[in-house]
């Protein structure tokens, strides 16, 4: 069974661009939560999308947005880039939604975002 | 916000060496807890997901152990080896519902020297 992939692993851009990350989940899943990971900070939950909707957001600004489509893979955009979106971004997708859930989440590599 | 802490932040350790770290979140509102193995340049791969007060759960030779009463949970490797080098995180799901999601520690950074 194939695991979660992310495209692109890596992206460089400049301020002020706007950027587009991509996720599929493994095949069966039905949701797809985005984390931001910065140096020293945990694991920030971005949102959660489930059977297309958006169940659940963190806390940050509405650059950050994303969607899902029918075939669960999601993407996510972040407009307007600023240095601090600097980050490891994951995606990550389980069976059941999170919140309701003690289904197991499977981790895709990242995608690494440098922002100059 | 909700705060998960771990604890300690690094350990080195020697081969064979048994260790443990700490997982504290708040006690209220608990639903479940997840542990996870970050290998360097790899995926955060799933350890256990805890949703009973006094689980023990077992995993070759990590183990875990939940006490929500309390708010912590316990990771322990028995003989450490070098390729259990990795960030341990756990992560606290504060609410069973549409509001529910993940809040992450910062990790336990484990080296294990050969």
């Amino acid at each position: 069974k194939a695991g979660v992939t992310q495209t692109p692993r890596y992206l460089i851009k400049t301020r002020g661009q706007q950027v587009t990350l991509s996720c599929s989940p493994i095949s069966g899943h039905r949701s797809v939560s985005w984390y931001q990971q910065t140096p020293g900070q945990g694991l920030q939950f971005l949102f959660e999308y489930f059977s297309e909707t958006q169940r659940n957001k963190g806390n940050f600004p509405g650059r950050f947005s994303g969607r899902q489509f029918s075939n669960s893979r999601s993407e996510m955009n972040v407009s307007t880039l600023e240095l601090g979106d600097s980050a490891l971004y994951l995606c990550a997708s389980s069976l059941g939604f999170v919140g309701t859930s003690t289904d197991t989440q499977y981790f895709g590599p990242g995608t690494r975002l440098t922002v100059l | 916000i909700l705060n998960v802490e771990q604890s300690p932040q690094s350990l080195h350790v020697q081969e064979g060496d048994s260790t443990n770290f700490t997982c504290s979140f708040p006690s209220s509102n608990f639903y479940a807890l997840h542990w996870y193995r970050w290998e360097t340049a790899k995926s955060p791969e799933a350890l256990f997901v805890m949703t009973l007060n006094g689980d023990e759960k077992k995993k070759g030779r990590i183990s875990a152990t939940l006490n929500t009463k309390e708010g912590y949970s316990y990771l322990y490797i028995k003989g450490s080896q070098p390729e259990d080098s990795a960030t341990y995180l756990c992560a606290h799901l504060n609410y069973g519902g549409s509001q529910g999601n993940l809040i992450f520690g910062k990790g336990t950074k484990l080296s294990v020297k050969p």
